[in-house]
C-alpha cells in the first residue's frame, strides 16, 4: 500500500518540486517512478529509488529507501507539467500511487 | 528498439468476455515478466496482473483475480489478457508493459469499454 501527496501541486517554471509516497512496509529500495502526460503511456523515470531511467534528464531525481520516498524534480521546465505516480515493485499487488498533478501556478 | 502494440480493445456487454493481446518486438520476450496495467476514464494508474519470465508464474489485483487471465505465446511474440465476468468498473485503457527494474517500456494501451 502506497500513500503519495500531495494529489495536486502548482509551481511555476524555475522552481524545484518534492513529491513524497509513503509504504505501509518496508520495500527496501524498490520504487520507481513515472510521469504520465494526458492521453500517452507513462514513462519510468526512476527505479530501484534513486537510479535515473535512460535519456531522463538529470533535473529529475529520487531517493528514500525503507517506507518513505522522494521524487524532486529541480529547475522546472515547462515540460515537466503533467502528473507523477510511484510504484513498488518488491511484493505484489505492484499498487501504484494515487498520482501527483503538477500543474503550472 | 522496443515496441509493444495492444489490440482487441472494444466495446462488451456486462457479464461478456475479452481477449487482450500485446504484440512485442525489438528484444527477447522470453527473458522477461511483463504486465498489464489499466487506467480508467480520468483516474490514476491500475496494476492488473504479472507474468514472470517463466512465462508459468502469474499474479493478479485482487480487483480481478479468478476473472483475468494473463498469458503468452512464445512463438508469436504476444501477451495475452483473458477477461471474463466483465463490469463496468473495468472500463479503461489497458497498457501493456515489460519489466527491468520498473516498468521500463509501454505500449499505446487499448480501450475497453463495458456498457450494455
Amino acid at each position: 500500500q502506497m500513500t503519495q501527496s500531495p494529489s495536486t501541486l502548482s509551481a511555476s517554471v524555475g522552481d524545484t518540486v518534492t513529491i513524497t509516497c509513503r509504504a505501509s512496509e518496508s520495500i527496501n529500495k524498490w520504487l520507481a517512478w513515472y510521469q504520465q502526460k494526458p492521453g500517452k503511456a507513462p514513462k519510468l523515470l526512476i527505479y530501484a529509488a534513486s537510479s535515473l531511467q535512460s535519456g531522463v534528464p538529470s533535473r529529475f531525481s529520487g531517493s528514500g529507501s525503507g517506507t518513505e520516498f522522494t521524487l524532486t524534480i529541480s529547475s522546472l521546465q515547462p515540460d515537466d507539467f503533467a502528473t507523477y505516480y510511484c510504484q513498488p515493485y518488491s511484493t505484489y499487488p505492484y499498487t501504484f500511487g494515487q498520482g501527483t498533478k503538477l500543474d503550472l501556478k | 528498439q522496443v515496441q509493444l502494440v495492444e489490440s482487441g480493445g472494444g466495446v462488451v456487454q456486462p457479464g461478456g468476455s475479452l481477449r487482450l493481446s500485446c504484440a512485442a518486438s525489438g528484444f527477447t520476450f522470453s527473458n522477461f515478466a511483463m504486465h498489464w496495467v489499466r487506467q480508467a476514464p480520468g483516474q490514476g494508474l491500475e496494476w492488473v496482473a504479472i507474468l514472470l519470465y517463466d512465462g508459468i508464474n502469474a499474479y493478479y489485483a485482487d480487483s480481478v483475480n479468478g476473472r483475468f487471465t494473463i498469458s503468452r505465446d512464445v512463438s508469436k511474440n504476444t501477451l495475452y489478457l483473458q477477461m471474463h465476468s466483465l463490469r463496468g468498473e473495468d472500463t479503461a485503457v489497458y497498457f501493456c508493459a515489460k519489466e527491468v527494474a520498473g516498468l521500463s517500456d509501454w505500449g499505446q494501451g487499448t480501450l475497453v469499454t463495458v456498457s450494455s
